[in-house]
Parts: C-alpha cells; structure tokens; sequence
C-alpha cells in the first residue's frame, strides 16, 4: 500500500491566496483527519470525517478554513483567504473502520504564506 | 482538561542507555493512549499503544508503563540507539467524545 498521500508537499502563497491540500487516504480506511503542525501549537485536530461525513470540525480555527471528502478516496482543506499565521505543516491521517486510534499519517503539507 | 502534559521537552541519551519520556492527562474519558514518533520530514508514525486496563505494554525495546489513578503514562526506550533519535509524541484518544490530543513532543537524541 502506498500510504496516506497528500499533494503539495510545499506551497508557499501570498497573503489573501486561496490554498487547497489535498488529501488521497490509505484505501479501505473510513476515517480521514486533518491536523495543523506548528512550534507554538504543536499538533492541533482540525477535522475529523467518519464515511466521509464530518464528525467534528470544532478544531477548524477559522470561516477561512473549509474541508470537503467528496467520496472514500479523496479529501481536501481550502483556506480562503490565505493569512501568514497560517503557515504549518498540515497532515492528513485515515484510520480503518472502527479503529480511529490507529491513524496512519501522511507525509505532510508544508504551507508558508508570506 | 483535553490537554496532555509532557515532558521533558528534550532529552539527549548515550548510546545504550534508557530514555524516558513522561505523560499525564486530565480527562478520565481518554480510553487510548498511543505514542508517534516523528524523523524530520516526516508525519507521525504510531510507535505503541496501550489501553487504561493495562499497566504495561513491551514491544521490541519499547515500553509503555500506564498508571490509571495517577493519570500518568511513560515510554521508555531501552538501549536506545541513534537511529532512535526523533520527535516522540504522547496522545490522549477518546473515541466517543472524538477527543485526539496530542502532546507538545519530546526532541530526542541519541549520542553515538
């Protein structure tokens, strides 16, 4: 299995930019999440989908921040607009069914927006 | 209270010694206690795991030993090695609540 793979793995964007990470999880796993990285924050959940419905998105900092799974094999993060405090490593992660506790990463997006 | 303390922010190890990282949570809800280890680069990867109803689970040189009343858990590395040397992340899951916490990383090194 390739793994979680994620597209970029870099982006760098000018403040007021629309972004969007990509997201193809591990095939057969029915949770997807998505995380923020930061030094001052550590590692933040921002969502958490279950069969491709958002379960909890109490974790998304902002209106800015939107997050889509349009089927089992792709999800997306959209930051519109785009702001520097914005700029981490996002990670996507998918879990099988009924195993959210072992979520497998991906190998991360790293966003800077200047 | 969806916070999970860690400590120590860093550590550097010698070559076969032990390394021991320290964990503790508030939220008694929290039913999985997992461990990440992350190289540069690279996402989390799950090391091991233990369950509340477990005090100690031992894979390969890695151990984690859980105390339920204190609401602490620990890893401990044995004859650590360089190539162990990484981010190591402690984690709190509550799958009813849908809480995963994170802690804030432990940097280790391991001196050859």
């Amino acid at each position: 299995d390739a793994g979680v793979i994620q597209s970029p793995r870099h982006e760098v964007t000018e403040m007021g930019q629309e972004v969007t990470l990509r997201c193809k999880p591990i095939s057969g796993h029915n949770s997807l999440f998505w995380y923020r990285q930061t030094m001052m924050r550590g590692l933040e959940l921002l969502i958490y989908f279950n069969n491709n419905v958002p379960i909890d998105d109490s974790g998304m900092p902002e209106d800015r921040f939107s997050a889509k799974m349009p089927n089992a094999s792709f999800s997306t993060l959209k930051i519109q607009p785009s702001e520097p405090r914005d700029s981490a490593v996002y990670f996507c992660a998918s879990s099988y069914p009924d195993e959210p506790y072992e979520q497998y990463f991906g190998p991360g997006t790293r966003l800077t927006v200047t | 209270q969806q916070q999970v303390k860690q400590s120590p922010q860093s550590l550097i190890v010698q070559k076969g010694g032990i390394s021991i990282i320290n964990c503790a949570y508030e939220n008694t809800a929290f039913d999985y206690f997992p461990w990440y280890q992350q190289f540069p680069g690279k996402g989390p990867a799950l090391l091991i795991a233990i369950r509340p109803d477990v005090s100690e689970k031992k894979e390969g040189r890695f151990t984690i030993s859980f105390n339920k009343s204190a609401k602490q858990f620990s890893l401990h590395i044995m004859d650590s090695q360089p190539g162990d040397s990484a981010t190591y992340f402690c984690a709190a899951f509550d799958n009813y609540g849908q809480n995963f916490v994170f802690g804030p990383g432990t940097r280790l090194s391991v001196l050859p």
